[in-house]
C-alpha cells in the first residue's frame, strides 16, 4: 500500500512566486517525514526532515515544511522561487510502524520556474 | 567518506544477459536501500537490509532479481536474465538508523536491449 501520496506531478511557478509542493502520509506510529531533491542525471539530495519536536521544520535553499498531524501532511514551501530551483521533488516517509525502518518515497513532483 | 559509490554507472546490455549492480554504502551505516527508478512507477523500493541482513523485499519485481549484503561494505542487485523492461536507473541508498538522512549514490543507468 502507498504510504506517501503527492498531489500533482507537475507544478510550475514564475521566479519570485511562492512555491508549494503537497504530501500527505500514511502512517500508523507517529512517522519520519523527509523532502528529497534531484536535479537531472544526479541522486537525490536532502532538503529537509521531520522526526520529532519543532512542526515546522527549515532546509536548504530557503525550503520549509510543516508536519500537521491531524491533516496527515507534510507540504513543502518556499516564498520566493528561484530558477535554480528546477527539479524534481520527492517526498518520503519512513518509520510507518514501530518495526519498520524502510523509507518510501512519493511519485515525485517536478517544478519548474519560468522567468 | 567518498559518499555512496555504485559502479558501473551506465550499462547497457543484451536481453537474456545476467547483470550485476554494486554498492559501497558509507562506513558506519548499517541500513543500506535499492531503489529502481522509471518514468512509469517512480522512485521504488526493491529492498532493504539491516546490518547486513535483508529486512524486507517484497519490492523485488520477480525472481530474476536478487540482493546480497557479503558485508557491512558492499552489496549486490543481480538480475539474471535481463528483459528490456527493466532498464531504469538503481540507486543504492545508506543511513546509520531510522530517521536519519538516507545518502544516495549516484545510481546505474540500466540500458536492457
Amino acid at each position: 500500500a502507498q504510504s506517501v501520496t503527492q498531489l500533482g506531478s507537475h507544478v510550475s511557478v514564475s521566479e519570485g512566486a511562492l512555491v508549494l509542493l503537497r504530501c500527505n502520509y500514511s502512517s500508523s506510529v507517529p512517522p519520519y517525514l523527509f523532502w528529497y531533491v534531484q536535479y537531472p542525471n544526479q541522486g537525490l539530495q536532502l532538503l529537509l526532515k521531520y522526526t520529532t519536536g519543532a512542526t515546522l521544520v527549515k532546509g536548504i535553499n530557503g525550503f520549509e515544511a510543516e508536519f500537521k498531524k491531524s491533516e496527515t501532511s507534510f507540504h513543502l514551501t518556499k516564498p520566493s522561487a528561484h530558477m535554480s530551483d528546477a527539479a524534481e521533488y520527492f517526498c518520503a516517509v519512513s518509520r510507518t510502524t514501530y518495526n519498520t525502518d524502510k523509507l518510501i518515497f512519493g511519485t515525485g513532483t517536478r517544478l519548474q520556474v519560468f522567468p | 567518506d567518498a559518499g555512496v559509490i555504485q559502479s558501473p554507472r551506465h550499462e547497457v546490455t543484451e536481453m537474456g544477459q545476467e547483470v550485476t549492480l554494486r554498492c559501497k554504502p558509507i562506513s558506519g551505516h548499517d541500513y543500506l536501500f535499492w531503489y529502481r527508478q522509471t518514468m512509469m512507477r517512480g522512485l521504488e523500493l526493491l529492498i532493504y537490509f539491516n546490518n547486513n541482513v535483508p529486512i524486507d523485499d517484497s519490492g523485488m519485481p520477480e525472481d530474476r532479481f536478487s540482493a546480497k549484503m557479503p558485508n557491512a561494505s558492499f552489496s549486490t542487485l543481480k538480475i539474471q536474465p535481463s528483459e528490456p523492461r527493466d532498464s531504469a536507473v538503481y540507486f543504492c541508498a545508506s543511513n546509520d538508523r531510522g530517521g536519519t538522512e538516507a545518502f544516495f549514490g549516484q545510481g546505474t543507468r540500466l540500458t536492457v536491449v
